[in-house]
Parts: structure tokens; sequence; C-alpha cells
């Protein structure tokens, strides 16, 4: 069963544009959500996380939106740049160590 | 610079064959683990250790074994590797309280022929 799923598998945007990656979950006890981005070739980097006790959380122009009534999140990336395009990967963690990830949304920006 | 560091960076092996993959990490963690990556997959966890001399299975640990022999190491053993195993390969590091999100290698690329 997959306990995170995300979407859309793949997304163009243009530059400057909002990017919106789309990650749900089915744990309710689930209660920390970090963002990973990862170049081809490297390996996943943390970019951005959320506890489920808050509803935002932003960083430059990067923010999670999150809905614990509905098991959602998203991730906005705003004013995107060519240098986004990656593959960026929801995670979900109950707080005993072990994270499960979605599959990953591959994000192109177009200038 | 705190890091996780996995050699080698690729690997080619006959099936059957035993593999070792080799992570150290200078961030002073006490959780380790490994996870596979393919295509269309996400990232999987198969072993991960909270303390030296201890593993824990993870959600896919059949055909891998691993070890922890200190705080810095963390390896990854295929006894008998398989085609099925051909993947990318990740080591990562956290510090195992406050759910603190893990900080990932580089990976390894192994090809099994």
């Amino acid at each position: 069963q997959q306990q995170v799923r995300q979407s859309p598998q793949s997304l163009t945007v243009w530059e400057g544009e909002t990017a919106i990656l789309n990650c749900s979950y089915e744990d309710s006890t689930f209660n920390y959500f970090p963002w990973y981005q990862q170049f081809p070739g490297e390996g996943p980097a943390l970019l951005i996380s959320i506890r489920s006790v808050s509803d935002k959380k932003e960083d430059g122009r990067f923010t999670i939106f999150f809905n614990k009534r509905e098991k959602k999140l998203s991730l906005h990336i705003t004013d995107s740049q060519p240098g986004d395009s990656a593959t960026y990967f929801c995670a979900a963690s109950t707080g005993y160590q072990n994270f499960y990830f979605g599959k990953g949304t591959s994000l192109t920006v177009i200038p | 610079e705190a890091a996780v560091t996995q050699s080698p960076r690729s690997k080619v092996a006959v099936t059957g064959g035993k593999v070792t993959l080799s992570c150290h990490q200078t961030n002073n963690h006490d959780y380790m683990y490994w996870y596979r990556q393919d295509t269309g997959h996400g990232l999987r966890l198969i072993h991960y250790s909270y303390v030296a001399d201890s593993t824990e299975k993870g959600d896919i640990p059949d055909g891998y074994k691993a070890s922890r022999p200190s705080q810095e190491n963390f390896s990854l053993i295929l006894e008998l590797a398989s085609l099925s195993q051909t993947a990318v390969y990740f080591c990562a590091s956290s510090e195992g309280n406050n759910n603190q999100a893990p900080l990932f290698g580089e990976g390894t690329r192994l090809s099994v022929l």
C-alpha cells in the first residue's frame, strides 16, 4: 500500500510562474513532512519541512500548505526558475524514524 | 563540513556475486539508513540502524544485510546479487530525535549483469 502519494507525476511551468506540487498520505499518525529536491545524478537534498501542528511553512520562494483533516499537503514554488527543474519528493514520518517517500514529481521550468 | 559519503559511486556486479556498499558520515548522527531508488518507485527503506553493532529491517530487507561497526560507518551487503537489485542506493543519516529528516549521500549506482 502506497503510504504517500504525489501528483502530478510531471509538471512543466514557464519561468516566473508558480508551480504547485501535491502530496497526500494514508496514515493519520504521520506528524512530520519533509520535502526533498533531487537533481539528476545527485542524492535528495532536504528543501523544506513541516510538522503537523502547523498549516503553513515558508522559506523564500518555497511554501508548504498542510491540511491535516484532508491528509494533504502542497508545495508551492513561486517565481519558478530554470534552476528549480528537478524531482521533488514528499516524505512522511510518525516520529519513529521510518520515513515514507512518495514517487516524486518531476518539475521542468521553461525559460 | 558534515557529510554522508558513499563508496563506490558506481559498480557493476555479476549475478550471484557478493556486493558491499559502504557509507561514512561525519554528522555525528545516531541513525543511519539505506534506501533504494528505482524509477517510478521513489525511495524505499532497506535497513536502518540507531546504534553501532545493531541494525533493523526496513520495508524491503529481503536479499540484503546491513552492518554498523561504528557510529560513522554503515554497510549494505548483497550476499548473492540478482538482476532485480539493479538500482541506485542511497545512504542517509539523522539525529534520531524530534523528527529530524535524513540527510542523504550522493548515491551508488549498482548494475547487476
